[in-house]
């Protein structure tokens, strides 16, 4: 398994330019979510996703659009860039959306945005 | 809402001294899982421990022990003998079981430096 890959590692998108931040998973997991990690504030929830076709806004959800067309791919699209958007952004997967939270959840490696 | 605190930002101690995190839970739900993550300087994140409300045992890893206090909504986490290798950004999060999918808060982080 290659478990949750993300692409692109690296981005430089111009003020007003939008982009898509792909996620993929191949542990056939319910659960799905996009965090961006700013510094001293942690990881902040984006989206998340309880399974194909069910997305839910999370914590930041503004500037940012998910879809969920399949179990494997919860790609983020960046409509109109922001130099606010400038952060690390994480996909995380996990077996179980609902129930025990026993389930690790497992992260990508994350996308380096900067926005200019 | 949930709240996740870690208020010391940055430590930074010589090899082989101990050093204890803080972690700061805030949640009116009685039924909840507490994480550890670790975030080396290579940016992935690595899951370190997951334990549930209803367990307050003390656990003991290697080097590694977590003390979990639910009397002062607290979750500390010690690295024993610390090694340069455990320099590193250290998360504690807080996960809650929702009826719209489960989802993780994240504290701000507090980054470890070990020096030789």
């Amino acid at each position: 398994n290659a478990g949750v890959t993300q692409t692109p590692k690296f981005q430089v998108l111009k003020t007003g330019q939008s982009m898509t931040l792909q996620c993929a998973q191949d542990m056939n997991h319910e659960y799905m979510s996009w965090y961006r990690q700013d510094p001293g504030m942690g990881l902040r929830l984006i989206h998340y996703s309880v399974g194909a076709g069910i997305t839910d806004q999370g914590e930041v959800p503004n500037g940012y659009n998910v879809s969920r067309s399949t179990t494997e791919d919860f790609p983020l699209r960046l409509l109109s860039a922001a130099p606010s958007q400038t952060s690390v952004y994480f996909c995380a997967s996990r077996q179980s959306a609902y129930g025990s939270l026993s389930y690790e959840q497992y992260f990508g490696p994350g996308t380096r945005l900067t926005v200019t | 809402a949930q709240k996740v605190t870690q208020a010391q930002t940055e430590i930074s101690v010589v090899e082989k001294e101990d050093v204890t995190l803080d972690c700061v839970y805030e949640t009116r739900d009685t039924t909840y899982y507490l994480f550890w993550y670790k975030q080396p300087p290579s940016g992935e994140l690595v899951f370190l421990i997951r334990r549930n409300s209803f367990d307050e045992q003390n656990e003991i890893s290697g080097r590694y022990s977590w003390n979990f206090q639910k009397s002062t909504s607290s979750f500390n986490f010690t690295i024993t003998a610390s090694q340069v290798v455990d320099s590193a950004v250290y998360f504690c999060a807080l996960g809650l079981f929702k009826a719209a999918g489960n989802k993780l808060t994240f504290g701000g982080g507090t980054r470890v430096l070990v020096k030789p």
